[in-house]
């Protein structure tokens, strides 16, 4: 069963510039979670998705957005892109059975690079 | 979610077997422990999770402590490929919507 994919794997902006990142989760499952990754801030929630919906949201300016299609597939989106910016982004998508112990599967991450 | 702490970094040499702490006193009665660990240039991945009592996959060991305040991962026999930090995270599984709080983890350097 392949992994968690996330495009492109690398891409750089400029300050003012959007960016949209895409996610394909396992298939089978349907919760999609992003997460932001700075040496500075380390591992950060932003957002989760389940059956199109965001049930659950990180700490994050509202240039941060997300959505989720019927097939789960997920793509996040930052606008007016800031130096700050800069991270690796991670997609991890679950099951979703409603337990406790579901577990996450990250994919490999999306570096941006803001300039 | 509960706050956990961990050593900032710990040693091993290869094949010895590694004990990795973490504290969370604040945990409550429905907190799930779970480690992930993130080698380099990839995504986190899952190693194990337990409630109350001491667990073993194929990957490791996770020992919780009677009062659940503290836990410890066990990798049997480290290898080269073990170097990553790792995550320990104390959360409430269902009703935390895919929300995993990251602590800064433990980086671990294994010496061949």
């Amino acid at each position: 069963k392949a992994g968690v994919t996330q495009t492109p794997r690398y891409l750089i902006k400029t300050r003012g510039q959007q960016v949209t990142l895409s996610c394909s989760p396992i298939s089978g499952h349907r919760s999609v979670s992003w997460y932001q990754q700075t040496p500075g801030q380390g591992l950060q929630f932003l957002f989760e998705y389940f059956s199109e919906t965001q049930r659950n949201k990180g700490n994050f300016p509202g240039r941060f957005s997300g959505r989720q299609f019927s097939n789960s597939r997920s793509e996040m989106n930052v606008s007016t892109l800031e130096l700050g910016d800069s991270a690796l982004y991670l997609c991890a998508s679950s099951l979703e059975t409603g337990s406790y112990t579901d577990t996450q599967y990250f994919g490999p991450g999306t570096r941006l690079t803001v300039l | 979610d509960a706050k956990t702490t961990q050593p900032n970094s710990m040693e091993s040499n290869e094949e010895e077997p590694v004990h990795l702490p973490c504290n969370h006193s604040t945990i409550s009665g429905t907190d799930y422990i779970h480690w992930y660990r993130q080698l380099p240039s990839q995504g986190p991945e899952y190693v194990i999770h337990g409630l109350t009592s001491n667990v073993n996959n194929r990957m490791a060991s996770l020992a919780i402590a009677e009062d659940r305040k503290s836990s410890t991962l066990i990798l049997h026999r480290a290898t080269l490929r073990d170097a990553a930090v790792y995550y320990c995270i104390a959360n409430a599984g269902g009703t935390s919507y895919g929300k995993l709080t990251f602590g800064q983890g433990t980086i671990l350097t294994v010496h061949p």
